[in-house]
């Protein structure tokens, strides 16, 4: 059974800060990795998505890599804002089913 | 907003209730899932339909029933539910079951058994 951990599970920063979350599994037969976000209360936001054929995906301040042999995945965010507090939850696909982390809080203070 | 939606947002019931969860997917996908998203857990898969046909049943107890009625609608009925089921409950659609595809979730409805 897959097994997904997201360290640490909580994190609080200044604003301008870099942001680094991890991400490990178990099982590394996965066929992609993703990144959401989730505000309190509501759904997930789909932030990245890398194949296991890929070693890394880039979106805006947002860069995500993929280690599979390892079991690892970073989500690096370059110069948090305030806007940046959610949660940060990873998951990871093994057929047609996604497994999830528990999640990474974060809080960008201003 | 994404392309998934889910009505209501919030529901309060009690144990001897009846009621159903819908969501409706825009995005000409071919499979619908249920999530479960109890505090302080990990988002727990329930159900997979792949061209409403009911490909996964993730050991969900009976007083969840799933219903899909065509590739656009899912519905997740209620009846008896314990206060332990209380949670986000969490759709999300894919363009089919290929593993390699992106899901992409609804806002997802906020239940609460009293």
């Amino acid at each position: 059974k897959q097994e997904v951990t997201q360290i640490p599970a909580a994190l609080s920063v200044p604003e301008g800060e870099n942001l680094v979350l991890n991400c490990s599994f178990t099982d590394s037969a996965i066929y992609n990795l993703q990144w959401f976000r989730q505000d309190p209360g509501k759904g997930l936001t789909s932030l990245l998505l890398i194949q296991s054929s890929q070693r890394e995906q880039t979106s805006g301040r947002l860069n995500a890599s993929l280690d599979k042999s390892s079991g690892r995945s970073t989500l690096y965010i370059a110069a948090s804002q305030p806007g940046d507090s959610a949660t940060y939850l990873c998951a990871v696909s093994n057929d047609y089913k996604l497994s999830f982390g528990a999640g990474t809080t974060v809080t960008v203070r201003a | 907003e994404t392309g998934v939606t889910q009505t209501p947002r919030h529901l309060v019931m009690g144990m001897t209730n009846k009621k159903s969860l819908k969501c409706e997917q825009h995005l000409g996908h071919n499979a619908m899932y249920w999530y479960k998203q109890s505090a302080k857990k990990p988002l727990e898969l329930m159900f997979v339909y792949s061209l409403e046909e009911r490909v996964e049943n993730n050991s969900v107890p009976s007083r969840f029933s799933p219903e899909c009625p065509n590739s656009s609608h899912l519905f997740l009925h209620l009846h008896t539910l314990q206060p332990e089921d209380s949670a986000l409950y969490l759709c999300a659609s894919s363009q089919d079951t290929n593993p390699h595809n992106e899901q992409f979730f609804g806002p997802g409805t906020r239940l609460t058994v009293l």
